[in-house]
């Protein structure tokens, strides 16, 4: 069975740092591409980043873009989501998601930026 | 960006009645491959989103086949044959074609 769990939101003052983790488990993890999106309170589905399978390629969405780094280590099977220069509109739910096309979902994890 | 504006973006539906929900992208998502990744995702209220449809017409393993994708270039429909209570929800068009990938606004499917 196909599994991703996130971990790693919280509170954190603007300015602040996290990192996100999403295990998975149930595939092989380095044959895929693997993504992170974001829904604020109330709001629809926001692409935030790529990173390739073999971890080469990475891309983010602009209101990301110099603050947010996606990695991955597979021999952890992990994805990983480092978020700097936290700002209040980067609240929210965050996934990771499998694959080109988002087959699989995580359950999310809550991000909350707040002083 | 490619943008994906779905329509309506609410949606009250009769118990049993179809449904049908407009997805129009501002570009071609026809891949070089001669796929067209444009796929349908469903969130439930408070659950994380779940994909439905692939590649416009093909149904996820599970997929009650009441869900049905159709379209081709830049038009595409998603049709419930006749809506159930578990259906209530928002579903997102998204478009796997280009970078960065992207996402309609949604639009929220509630019962009358």
């Amino acid at each position: 069975e196909v599994q991703l769990v996130e971990s790693g939101g919280g509170l954190v003052q603007p300015g602040g740092s996290l990192r996100l983790s999403c295990v998975v488990s149930g595939f092989t993890f380095s044959r895929y591409y693997m993504h992170w999106i974001r829904q604020a309170p109330g709001k629809g589905l926001e692409y935030v980043s790529v990173i390739s399978n073999d971890g080469n390629i990475a891309s983010y969405a602009n209101s990301v873009m110099g603050r947010f780094t996606i990695s991955r280590d597979d021999s952890k099977n992990t994805l990983y989501l480092h978020m700097d220069s936290l700002r209040t509109e980067d609240m929210g739910v965050y996934y990771c998601a499998r694959d080109g096309q988002l087959d699989y979902w995580g359950q999310g994890t809550l991000v909350t930026v707040s002083s | 960006d490619v943008v994906l504006t779905q329509s309506p973006l609410s949606l009250p539906v009769t118990l049993g009645q179809p449904a049908s929900i407009s997805c129009r992208s501002s570009q071609s998502l026809v891949f070089s491959d001669g796929n067209i990744y444009l796929n349908w995702i469903q969130q439930r209220p408070g659950q994380s989103p779940r994909r439905l449809i692939y590649r416009v017409s093909d149904r996820d393993s599970g997929v009650p086949d009441r869900f049905s994708g159709s379209g081709s270039g830049t038009d595409f429909t998603l049709k419930i044959s006749r809506v159930e209570a578990e259906d209530v929800g928002v579903y997102y068009c998204f478009q796997g074609t280009h970078w960065p990938r992207t996402f309609g606004q949604g639009t929220k499917v509630e019962i009358k």
